[in-house]
């Protein structure tokens, strides 16, 4: 079974600028989320969806960020213009729905604005 | 406000050694527990989860944690290390008493092992 893939997985872009990640979530799972891991932190969760809805974005910096997930399936996570504090790991999760589902986890996309 | 801290941020201990990381939370009502553990580039893998019952739970890669409800306490053992087991690991609570599958998680700890 393939696992979340996530890329690019790697990117260094210049404060101002605007960057997107990708996300392909396990097939078959309902429920995406993204983390921001920040370094020397864990992971803090921006936003999750069921299916192509939002379920929780409370901590999304909506100024700035912006995520979509079309069809259901793939996502994309945003961030236009970046700030120096974006510079994280930026991790893609997926599990089956409810609460008590096993997350799996990508890679990761690392960021650095320079 | 639901919170977790894991007190010590780097350990290190001798191949074949005994381990212990430490996770404390803060949550109202019955807490869903997690670790997981991330090597370098890598994504976070679960080691481990507690519900309900046992309160000592078993998990992959010969790890264990007992959960306390009355320290607050849900900590991460393994009786003998293996140099494989360097990288980071996290505690984490799962939030709306589990219902979302929203995760909140503690700061980390480093485990470097010595040969």
């Amino acid at each position: 079974e393939a696992g979340v893939a996530q890329s690019p997985r790697y990117k260094i872009i210049e404060k101002r600028q605007s960057v997107a990640f990708w996300c392909n979530p396990i097939s078959g799972h309902a429920t995406l989320y993204w983390y921001q891991q920040i370094l020397g932190q864990g992971p803090k969760l921006l936003i999750q969806f069921q299916n192509n809805g939002v379920v929780d974005d409370s901590q999304l910096p909506k100024d700035r960020f912006s995520a979509e997930r079309l069809k259901g399936v793939d996502s994309t996570l945003k961030i236009q213009p970046a700030k120096l504090e974006d510079s994280a790991v930026y991790l893609c999760a997926s599990s089956s729905p409810g609460g008590r589902s096993e997350q799996y986890f990508g890679p990761g996309t690392r960021l650095t604005v320079t | 406000a639901q919170s977790v801290t894991q007190p010590d941020i780097h350990i290190t201990v001798s191949e074949g050694a005994s381990l212990e990381l430490r996770c404390n939370y803060s949550y109202g009502a019955t807490p869903y527990l997690f670790w997981y553990v991330q090597s370098p580039g890598q994504g976070l893998q679960l080691l481990l989860k507690y519900f309900s019952g046992d309160t000592l739970v078993q998990g992959i890669k010969g790890f264990e944690a007992e959960f306390k409800r009355s320290q607050s306490s849900f900590n991460l053992r393994k009786p003998s290390v293996h140099w494989s087991d360097a990288a980071e690991y996290f505690c984490a609570v799962g939030a709306d008493s589990g219902n979302t599958g929203k995760l909140i998680f503690g700061q980390g700890t480093t485990l470097q092992v010595k040969p």
